[in-house]
Parts: C-alpha cells; sequence; structure tokens
C-alpha cells in the first residue's frame, strides 16, 4: 500500500511565524504536490516537483516555499505565516499522468 | 475558463436510488481522468480511473466522452456509506486539475 505521512494533523500558528509543513511518500514516487483546500474553491495546487531539487510553482505559489531534498520528502515552508493561509494542507504523491495519493492532511489555523 | 468544472450539488437521494455526476474540461489535450472520494475532513482518496471504454466497479460506472469532453459517475443503488463529496479529476503532463467536488448525502 502507498503510504503517504505529514508531520502534523492539526497546527497552530500565530502570524508571522515560520511554518514547515513535512511529507513523506514510500513509494520512490517521482513528483510530489502541495495543495491547499478550501471551503468552495477546491484543491489548489501551491508547487509541485518532479525530482530531487526542483521545483515548479503551482496556481498559488504566494506566500509559500518548498523544499525537496530527499526523494521521498517534500517540505512546504510559509515563510511569514498569515490569518488568510488558514487552510487545510494536503500533500500528493504519484508518478507521471497515473493516480495521485494524498497523505492525511494538515489543518492549519495562523492566529 | 476553469480546467474543470462539476456541479456542486448538493445531492440528497433515498438509499437504493440512482444518481449521475457530470464533469467537463476545458483542454482537449488532457490524458488522464480519475474520481475521487473525499469523506469530511478527510483525505481525497482514488475511487476509479476514466477509461475511454467506459469502466465498471461495482456499483460504479465511469465514462468518458472525448468528443464533448465530459466524464461521467454513475452510482447505481446507493447505500449510506456513499454520502461524500466526489472529486473529479483531470491530468494533463504531469499537471492534475481537481474540480470543486459534488456532495452526495444518501438519505435512509
Amino acid at each position: 500500500d502507498v503510504k503517504v505521512t505529514q508531520s502534523s494533523r492539526y497546527l497552530v500558528k500565530r502570524t508571522g511565524e515560520k511554518v514547515f509543513l513535512e511529507c513523506v511518500q514510500d513509494m520512490d514516487h517521482e513528483n510530489m504536490f502541495w495543495y491547499r483546500q478550501d471551503p468552495g474553491l477546491g484543491l489548489r495546487l501551491i508547487y509541485f516537483s518532479y525530482d530531487v531539487k526542483m521545483k515548479e510553482k503551482g496556481d498559488i505559489p504566494e506566500g509559500y516555499s518548498v523544499s525537496r531534498e530527499k526523494k521521498e520528502r517534500f517540505s512546504l515552508i510559509l515563510e511569514s505565516a498569515s490569518t488568510n493561509q488558514t487552510s487545510m494542507y494536503l500533500c500528493a504523491s504519484g508518478t507521471g499522468v497515473y493516480e495521485q495519493y494524498f497523505g492525511p492532511g494538515t489543518r492549519l489555523t495562523v492566529t | 475558463r476553469k480546467e474543470v468544472e462539476q456541479d456542486p450539488g448538493p445531492f440528497n437521494v433515498p438509499e437504493g436510488a440512482t444518481v449521475a455526476f457530470n464533469c467537463t474540461y476545458s483542454n482537449s489535450a488532457s490524458q488522464s481522468f480519475f474520481w475521487y472520494r473525499q469523506d469530511c475532513r478527510k483525505e481525497p482518496k482514488l475511487l476509479m480511473s476514466v477509461y475511454s471504454s467506459g469502466n465498471e466497479d461495482g456499483r460504479f460506472t465511469a465514462q468518458l466522452n472525448r468528443a464533448s469532453q465530459y466524464i461521467s459517475l454513475l452510482i447505481r443503488d446507493s447505500k449510506l456509506s456513499d454520502s461524500a463529496t466526489y472529486l473529479c479529476v483531470v491530468a494533463t503532463g504531469n499537471q492534475f486539475y481537481f474540480g470543486t467536488g459534488t456532495s452526495l448525502t444518501v438519505i435512509p
């Protein structure tokens, strides 16, 4: 079974803090993705990565950065958290145009 | 224009009913198509892939119409456990595009 894990299920941070969200997959997938999901807006792609040390901007990269130092790990960084970044963050991994597998999500609240 | 559009519902149907969801996509070069299921406060999980020839998995049937650029999901004999949000997903290259989801509630 494919397993994608995320470092936290729930996180509460203060405005201005630097926030790290970690994602690890165990299926040797080349591609990894970070999405955020908000009511009425669906899943929106923040960043994705095709390979180690490679990254591509998605639809809403502003305020975020990513790091992929190892194939199995993809980190999302909120440089200075703001209240409009309160959301559910979902990591996914996959290969090519085949299905993506999601982690359980991190519900982030920024106060 | 959005890459993927689907009716958000909600669909409220009695147990045993048949319900169908449709989804349209804008890029004719799209290569792969999926339906995902998402339960409340959980991550999306793959329900089924959608092939040009259509495919069936038990009570679920998915179809793809490339000419009209839409995909559909049919659920027969609805169960209470089918209550969830169903996401239409279209892949173009390495990018995946998600619909906003259609909410289904099956009522006893």
